[in-house]
């Protein structure tokens, strides 16, 4: 089956630095990517997505490019903000994958600290 | 626009009780999912309805029965509740049934059973 691996942390940074969440995939075929963002107390929510290879997904400063040659999908933001502290999730689904065929890495955590 | 609506946001349950877990949309989606979210699982699919009249399980259903009526609503049943159930609970939904579409996720349900 498909698998989505991402570092879980915690990941402490400090306001303005560089902020990189890594994601891999393991998948057959040309999936769609996504991450999603879970702020404290609310459910998750779509940052941004990428439907084939080399797409650049981007939204509040957050991109991440399609790579198929490395089934990677990587989170970054030039100077992360106090307000980015959040569960960070990466994504993988098929167009033609059925009800059930999108499948959830299991959450980063990242903390930004003033 | 209320998009997902879970109720109830807080529930403490013995074991051995039941429960209902309401999940409505107003976007006229036809796909809705049912998701615990656990410490270090990620988010794992329960059930999930690609339309009025259609459910299926999905990663971890035992436990847990859902109903589609309508295109609005998917609750979720406990039939007896047990310590292992003790989870965050989401409903999600979306246009279509593929994995590569966008899920709108409910705030969440946080279930303790005791």
């Amino acid at each position: 089956g498909n698998s989505v691996t991402q570092m879980e942390g915690p990941v402490t940074l400090s306001e303005e630095a560089f902020l990189t969440i890594n994601c891999t995939y393991t998948a057959t075929g040309y999936p769609s990517l996504f991450w999603y963002v879970q702020y404290p107390g609310e459910g998750l929510q779509l940052l941004l997505k990428a439907t084939k290879a080399d797409d650049k997904g981007s939204n509040k400063g957050f991109e991440a490019t399609y790579r198929k040659e490395t089934t990677s999908f990587h989170l970054e933001k030039g100077s992360v903000q106090v307000s980015d502290s959040a569960v960070y999730f990466c994504a993988c689904g098929y167009s033609g994958g059925g009800a059930d065929g999108l499948t959830f890495g299991k959450g980063t955590h990242l903390i930004i600290q003033p | 626009n209320a998009g997902v609506t879970q109720t109830p946001k807080f529930q403490v349950l013995k074991t051995g009780q039941s429960m209902t877990l309401q999940c409505a949309q107003d976007m006229n989606h036809e796909y809705m999912s049912w998701y615990r979210q656990d410490p270090g699982m990620g988010l794992r699919l329960i059930h999930y309805s690609v339309g009025a009249g259609i459910t299926d399980q999905g990663e971890v259903p035992n436990g847990y029965n859902v109903s589609r009526s309508t295109t609005e609503d998917f609750p979720l049943r406990l039939l007896s509740a047990a310590p292992s159930q003790t989870s965050v609970y989401f409903c999600a939904s979306s246009l279509g049934s593929s994995g590569a579409n966008v899920l709108t996720f409910g705030a969440g349900s946080r279930l303790t059973v005791l």
